[in-house]
């Protein structure tokens, strides 16, 4: 059964910082998709990836399989950035298994 | 190209009841996958339809079933509702059934709450 976890659980920081979310998971997987979700419930796809690192805008997704590591990284955060970011790791065909989110709040 | 859909957006219910969730897939997409998110928790996997066939199923008792259809849109169905089941349920389009090859495009969400 693959375990994934996230720290921190919650994160404030101050506009502009740079900011670091976590997440592990204990067994090898095909694939890991970060998400994010917003106070209404709606969850968007930000990245999937199986190695390397993706980037998009502001954001930057890594993963190192040996390690069984994944970082998100937000490079000057604003508070839009506000959400939970979910970690999901696809060990098996079709079955996702998710963090319990990290809750990202930057302030002004 | 429209997104992901769900209905209603909010429903109360009474233990013991039955309920349907619906689900309109992205256009183009032959995959839908529904999730169950408790409150401050991770969504966890109930099950994932593939061209109207049930292509697996995670840890959720028989009481909770779905169907898709031609169109790809999905229902899940929940009957004998329980107090835990209180929750946001989610569905996923996506392309391609793999967890691996093809990024989900989520809906907004049902949240059902169990009296």
């Amino acid at each position: 059964k693959n375990e994934v976890e996230q720290s921190p659980q919650n994160l404030t920081a101050q506009e502009g910082e740079f900011i670091t979310i976590n997440c592990s998971y204990s067994v090898g997987i095909s694939a890991l998709h970060w998400l994010q979700q917003h106070p209404g419930g709606g969850i968007v796809s930000l990245f999937m990836l199986s190695s390397g690192k993706k980037k998009h805008g502001r954001l930057i997704a890594t993963i190192n399989i040996q390690e069984k590591h994944s970082s998100l990284h937000i490079t000057a955060s604003h508070p839009r950035d506000s959400a939970v970011y979910i970690c999901a790791a696809g060990a098996g065909s079709y079955q996702l298994t998710f963090g319990k989110g990290t809750k990202l709040s930057v302030i002004p | 190209e429209t997104g992901v859909t769900q209905s209603p957006t909010h429903l109360i219910k009474t233990r013991g009841q039955q309920v349907t969730l619906r689900c309109s897939s992205q256009s183009g997409h032959n995959t839908v996958s529904w999730y169950q998110q408790a409150l401050g928790q991770g969504p966890q996997f109930i099950f994932q339809y593939y061209r109207e066939e049930e292509n697996g199923r995670g840890n959720f008792p028989p009481r909770f079933s779905g169907l898709q259809f031609p169109n790809y849109s999905s229902e899940l169905n929940v009957n004998a509702l329980e107090l835990d089941d209180s929750a946001l349920y989610l569905c996923a389009s996506s392309y391609y059934r793999g967890a691996y090859n093809s990024p989900l495009h989520f809906g907004n969400g049902t949240r059902l709450t169990v009296t």
